[in-house]
Parts: structure tokens; C-alpha cells; sequence
């Protein structure tokens, strides 16, 4: 089976701009959860989607929010950019939902200046 | 705040030896998932502990969950080089609403 895959690989934007970020996950998995990882606060969990029903939210302004697709491709966007958004944001998807195993993808390195 | 906590930060071996690296939580966890992160690479799944209790073996590996279920270890034992990275704890809390919340890592470094 296909990894999970997460486009782009790197982004950098501007202050103020806004982004999307996509993943794929692991054909028949359903849970797709959204992490950001930072040298000074390690893994945060932002959201896990379930069968395009957000299913747990972590402590993130509104500015980042998410969707799922009815293929379990899931999709995470950042509006108004802040330079502290710069970091790794990794997306990993489980067969059935985050308590069980989780698959990570290679994440998206984003930079913003 | 985070509620899940990892000692030590960094952990340097020497080639060969034994270390431990600690997951402590301040609440019960349903159960209790370790990932190892390689430099440059993603996080990979190694194990899942469920019941009180439980150890469970891979290898040079040995992973613990404690009694009260708001503990757990990770053992090495004749570290090599290829064990470099950063292990990651992951707890279960049912209190924060099924959240899997990580641990900080312990970033570990091998000496030749």
C-alpha cells in the first residue's frame, strides 16, 4: 500500500498570506489527524477528521482550520499568516481513528517571512 | 498546558550501552503509543500499550506501561547507531476528550 503523501513538500510565505496544505492517506483509512511540530513546543495536535466529520479540535486560533473529503483526502488552511506558524505540519491517517496507530506522512515544511 | 511529560530531553549513549526514557502523565491514559522519529524523517509508529501493567518486547526494545496507567518506559538496551532519533510517547486521554497528546521527546545520540 501508498504511504500517506502530503503536498507540498515545502512552502515559504509572506506574513498575511494564507495557505492550504493536502494529504492523502493510506488507501481504506478514514481518521486523518493534523499535527504541528516546532523545535520549542514538539507535537501539537491541531484536528483528526473522521469520514469528513471533524472529530477532536486542539487548542489553535481559528485561523487554522480543515476539512475532509468523502475520499479521505483531507485538506488543512492557515489564513493571515503569522511568522510563529513556521514550522513542520504533519498529517497521519489510522484505520479506524486516532487512539489506534497512526501512519505520519513526510509533512510539509512551512516557512513564513 | 502539556500533559504529557518526557525525561530526559536528550539522552547521549555510548555505543553498546543501556538507556531508559520516561513518559509521565497527569491523568489516567486510556492507552499509551510510542513513534520514533529519525533526523530529517517523519514520525514511525512502534507500539501500542493498552492494559495495566503491560510490557511488551521488539527486540533490543522494551516498552512499559505502569499500574496506574499514567506512566510508561521505553528500554534500549545495547544502543547502536542506527537507534539515533527522537522517541516520542503519545497518551490517550479520555479527559481531554480522546485526544492522542504527545510527549515532548527524548532526542537521542549515539556515541561511537
Amino acid at each position: 500500500k501508498a504511504g500517506v503523501t502530503q503536498t507540498p513538500r515545502y512552502l515559504i510565505k509572506t506574513r498575511g498570506q494564507q495557505v492550504t496544505l493536502s494529504c492523502s492517506p493510506i488507501s481504506g483509512h478514514r481518521s486523518v489527524s493534523w499535527y504541528q511540530q516546532t523545535p520549542g513546543q514538539g507535537l501539537q495536535f491541531l484536528f483528526e477528521y473522521f469520514s469528513e466529520t471533524q472529530r477532536n479540535k486542539g487548542n489553535f486560533p481559528g485561523r487554522f482550520s480543515g476539512r475532509q473529503f468523502s475520499n479521505s483526502r483531507s485538506e488543512m488552511n492557515v489564513s493571515t499568516l503569522e511568522l510563529g506558524d513556521s514550522a513542520l505540519y504533519l498529517c497521519a491517517s489510522s484505520s479506524r481513528d486516532s487512539s489506534y496507530e497512526q501512519y505520519f506522512g513526510p509533512g510539509t515544511r512551512l516557512t513564513v517571512t | 498546558g502539556q500533559q504529557v511529560m518526557q525525561i530526559p530531553q536528550y539522552q547521549h549513549v555510548q555505543e553498546g550501552e543501556d538507556f531508559t526514557t520516561y513518559c509521565n502523565s497527569s491523568t489516567t491514559l486510556s492507552n499509551i503509543q510510542w513513534y520514533k522519529q529519525r533526523p530529517g524523517g517523519h514520525p514511525v509508529f512502534l507500539i501500542q500499550l493498552v492494559k495495566s501493567g503491560e510490557v511488551k518486547k521488539q527486540k533490543r526494545l522494551t516498552f512499559q506501561f505502569g499500574e496506574a496507567k499514567k506512566n510508561s518506559s521505553l528500554h534500549i538496551t545495547a544502543t547502536q547507531t542506527t537507534d539515533v532519533g527522537t522517541y516520542f510517547c503519545a497518551g490517550l486521554i479520555k479527559a481531554a476528550g480522546n485526544k492522542l497528546t504527545f510527549g515532548g521527546g527524548t532526542r537521542v545520540l549515539v556515541k561511537p
